[in-house]
């Protein structure tokens, strides 16, 4: 079946620290879009970014960037210099597969 | 902003009543799926519509029905709600073109803003 799967359910990090925050998937897909999504504690979800999985460069946006190992079957997502406002809940997904992450929340430290 | 909009965004109901929930969208968008989001279980996907009344379930369809008449609405419905439906409902939509190696649409999801379903 296919499926993702955050393994970290909660996380801490200090202010202006960098953290990784894992994400491994399985799908039979060759072609495929993997999103990261953040909810903060307001409820909304936004979308981070994006990897295609045909994208030979790892994504980047501002401060969010992706440790995509496709042969893993990885996408980790890498937020640099963390903030107070990085706090919240992070999901790894791959809507077209209709396939979402239990999530991974996160908490930045002052 | 993605246009849409759901209804009503916070309810309180008894066991036993039916209760529809509203996804409204502007963007013309074919799909369009409704989640619930419960603690430790991320979010699971309800069902969700390919196309005017072309719908499918997804991993937690029991106990929920679905219609959408329209390419702009799509409407969720509990015949008789439980307290195990207490949840956040999130409607949410996207495009996709062909799949192909460079020319297919991302599949974004775009969310609605959620609505708090009780059920006491």
């Amino acid at each position: 079946a296919q499926k993702i799967t955050q393994t970290q359910p909660g996380m801490f990090v200090q202010e202006k620290e960098a953290v990784t925050l894992d994400c491994t998937y399985d799908t039979s897909d060759q072609s495929y879009g993997l999103f990261w999504y953040k909810q903060p504690s307001s409820g909304e979800m936004i979308f981070l970014i994006y990897q295609g999985s045909y994208d030979e460069q790892n994504a980047t946006e501002g401060r969010y960037s992706l440790n995509f190992q496709k042969a893993r079957k990885s996408a980790n997502l890498v937020i640099s210099a963390s903030q107070l406002g990085d706090s919240a809940m992070y999901f790894c997904a791959i809507p077209r597969n209709l396939i979402f992450g239990k999530g991974t929340k996160l908490s930045v430290k002052p | 902003d993605a246009g849409i909009t759901q209804s009503p965004r916070h309810k309180v109901t008894e066991t036993g009543t039916p209760v529809t929930l509203r996804c409204h969208q502007t963007e013309n968008h074919r799909y369009m799926y409704w989640y619930r989001q419960d603690p430790g279980h991320g979010l699971r996907l309800i069902h969700y519509s390919y196309g005017v009344k072309d719908t499918d379930k997804g991993e937690v369809s029991d106990g929920y029905s679905v219609s959408r008449s329209k390419t702009e609405d799509f409407l969720l419905t509990l015949e008789s709600a439980t307290s195990s439906q207490t949840s956040v409902y999130f409607c949410a939509i996207s495009d996709f073109s062909d799949r192909g190696k460079t020319s297919w649409n991302t599949g974004e999801l775009f969310f609605g803003e959620g609505s708090r379903l009780t059920v006491l």
